[in-house]
């Protein structure tokens, strides 16, 4: 997505923390996502934030947002392998009908 | 089980081909997508219907043509089929604008 940046590549080592980073461009999105891609498998919802927060934790996940610099970033604590996948942050403008403006995806691989 | 559901998984075809692909959701939801995923795993909204009525259309070609024949499904079909088509392809529900996403396994078109 030309409008969601991440970065695209993150090497972790097993029992690390990961923090994944995105920015975004529309002010006016009332919440941001993050979806988790397994190899072959569709887009799971991991977590969501609303605008109006600065930080949401849920369970190892912890979600914070700094919208004075439109950036968002996503920390996994205690990283394991199963948390190896492509991780997308998406944002979603009040005035677009629900669209989801994806970023292109940070491939999380998680080491032992 | 809920789910959004999406069939055929693979579909491996000729240029020049029909093809249809199927979504069913069975969680009650008003709104239903389809995305593109290309092999960067760029991921980009072609279509979205809300209770049966196209609300977005974006930039997608007209050999592309979305049909929803109630709010629990909606197919995409593809007239002559061209190389460039090759990707996979993810049908999507949600309920209400801000709520995220949900996201069928995905359909792998690849075009011979």
């Amino acid at each position: 997505g030309e409008d969601v940046e991440q970065s695209l590549f993150l090497s972790v080592r097993e029992g690390d923390s990961s923090v994944i980073n995105c920015t975004y461009t529309d002010s006016s999105s009332t919440y941001l996502y993050w979806y988790k891609q397994e190899p072959g498998a569709g887009l799971q919802l991991l977590t969501y934030i609303f605008s109006n927060m600065d930080m949401k934790q849920d369970q190892r996940l912890t979600v914070l947002l700094n919208k004075k610099d439109k950036h968002l970033s996503l920390r996994i604590a205690d990283t394991q392998t199963g948390d190896s996948a492509i991780y997308f942050c998406a944002e979603s403008p009040d005035d677009s009908w629900g669209k989801l403006q994806f970023g292109a995806g940070t491939q999380v691989v998680v080491t032992p | 089980d809920t789910a959004v559901s999406q069939t055929p998984k693979y579909l491996v075809t000729q240029m020049g081909n029909d093809k249809s692909i199927k979504c069913e959701q069975n969680l009650g939801h008003d709104t239903m997508y389809w995305y593109k995923q290309d092999s960067k795993k760029f991921l980009k909204i072609m279509f979205s219907y809300n209770n049966k009525e196209l609300i977005i259309n974006e930039t997608v070609p007209n050999r592309f043509s979305p049909k929803s024949p109630d709010k629990a499904h909606l197919n995409l079909h593809i007239n002559s089929l061209e190389l460039g088509d090759s990707a996979v392809y993810f049908c999507a529900s949600s309920q209400g604008q801000n709520y995220g996403y949900t996201f069928g396994s995905g359909t792998r078109l690849t075009v011979v």
